[in-house]
């Protein structure tokens, strides 16, 4: 069965560092999402993605990040300066059309020290 | 602004017991879809059951079950004959049929099943 792919699982990195969090949708869907978990709190969503354009994104989402689909298959979240309040686990997400069903990868736990 | 609220932080279940979590939501749209995800200790996030909210029929996927009440803004979820491997956190998710498919998500529930 097709599943949504995620590397790194883990991530440590230094406050003020770039981390690049990557992902493989399921190979025909076609929108594609980033949501965050911190530690025992509720998933959130930063920001979604189809056509090659971001479509709509969140509060947290902000000029520190950036997604692209480089390539037609990876799918990638990109924090440029790290803060220890990035520390979460990163999901990715995909689906084949706007209102159908999300899958989601294992996620990246990124740790900021 | 869509929200979407838990009320239970936490229950716990008898294995093979059954054992229903609540979730109520707030929407002014009339269409829209409402999920319940499972996020075991390896916190993947795993889908449970879909309820498309312009059918009546409650959604049920083999032990689990919905209870979709709209006018209430209430999609309760019901685990029948609870196994060890239902020991999960559960989320509940909202999805609008007008913007971009975001899910937007409940703080979670954590059940505990115990043998």
């Amino acid at each position: 069965e097709p599943e949504v792919t995620q590397t790194p699982s883990h991530q440590v990195t230094q406050m003020g560092q770039e981390v690049i969090l990557r992902c493989v949708p399921i190979s025909n869907h076609l929108y594609f999402y980033w949501y965050r978990q911190i530690l025992g709190q509720k998933v959130e969503f930063l920001v979604s993605f189809y056509n090659n354009e971001i479509s709509e994104k969140s509060e947290i989402f902000d000029d520190q990040f950036s997604v692209e689909r480089p390539d037609g298959s990876n799918f990638t979240l990109k924090i440029r300066s790290t803060k220890l309040e990035d520390s979460a686990m990163y999901f990715c997400a995909s689906q084949t059309g706007r209102q159908e069903t999300q899958y989601f990868g294992p996620g990246t736990r990124l740790l900021v020290l | 602004a869509q929200t979407v609220t838990q009320s239970q932080p936490e229950m716990s279940v008898q294995e093979a017991e059954t054992v229903t979590l609540s979730c109520t939501y707030d929407t002014s749209e009339n269409n829209y879809y409402l999920f319940w995800y499972k996020q075991p200790p390896s916190r993947q996030m795993i889908l449970v059951i879909r309820q498309e909210a312009y059918k009546q029929q409650n959604a049920t996927e083999n032990r689990f079950s919905v209870n979709f009440q709209k006018a209430a803004k209430s999609f309760s979820l019901k685990i029948s004959d609870s196994q060890l491997g239902d020991t999960a956190m559960y989320f509940c998710a909202f999805m609008s049929s007008g913007n971009t498919g975001k899910l937007i998500f409940g703080q979670g529930t954590t059940l505990q099943v115990k043998p």
